[in-house]
């Protein structure tokens, strides 16, 4: 596809289960970034890659969370033992540029989690 | 620490103007803007770097000045298209690919 693409589209779990959820960049895109969002509140930064590395994984929340790009390409957001406080809209986006802040993000249409 | 963005939410009617505002208590490097329908994925509408520099995209301007760590989002003559959340989002650091988005303004444009 052309897109950013975010499997699954919904997840619904139950407290203290793990969940993983995935993001399929545009291909060619070196730069990936984790965003959350609540309900009514803008993206909240969780992490960032470029290539395979994590350059910046400053907005994870604690060490529940964590998240990999072994290829450099899909990456997965993982979130062991989940807590009510963790549902939200899990939002993946993908960038061509490899300099800072010089490109669009093109954002998926986002993984909705509900922890119950 | 978060920008904030007023109005929170607008009511227009097709054809008005409307501006939107997004004020930081840091120093900007840049201010990225973004609209999002309900239940899809934010769309990137435009980037400004510091400079004080004011961009136009068709109907959609926008402007920043770093001295007062401001910009501002214009819409003339709104489309019903036009209709979303607005985020602008900032960054604070040359170098720093993490932008902060404000909490979005609520626009909606009615025939």
């Amino acid at each position: 596809g052309a897109g950013v693409s975010q499997t699954p589209s919904n997840k619904v779990t139950e407290k203290g289960k793990y969940v993983e959820l995935r993001c399929d960049p545009i291909s060619g895109h070196t730069a990936l970034y984790w965003y959350r969002q609540s309900l009514g509140q803008g993206p909240e930064f969780l992490i960032y890659f470029q290539g395979t590395g994590a350059a910046d994984d400053s907005g994870l929340p604690n060490d529940r969370f964590f998240a990999v790009r072994p290829e450099g390409s899909v990456s997965t957001l993982k979130i062991q033992r989940t807590e009510r406080g963790d549902s939200a809209v899990y939002l993946c986006a993908s960038s061509s540029q490899t300099g800072p802040n010089t490109g669009e993000l093109f954002f998926g249409e986002g993984s909705r989690l509900t922890v119950l | 620490q978060q920008p904030v963005q007023s109005p929170q939410a607008v009511i227009l009617r097709e054809g008005e103007d409307a501006v939107i505002n997004c004020s930081s208590s840091k120093a900007l490097y840049s201010v990225h803007w973004y609209r999002q329908k309900h239940g899809e994925a934010p769309v990137f509408l435009m980037i400004l770097l510091k400079g004080g520099e004011q961009k136009g995209h068709e109907k959609i301007s926008a402007s920043f000045n770093e001295k007062k760590q401001q910009s501002s989002l214009y819409l003339t003559a709104s489309q019903l298209s036009y209709s979303g959340t607005y985020f602008c989002g900032t960054d604070s650091n040359f170098g720093n690919e993490k932008l902060t988005f404000g909490t979005g303004t609520r626009l909606t444009i009615i025939p």
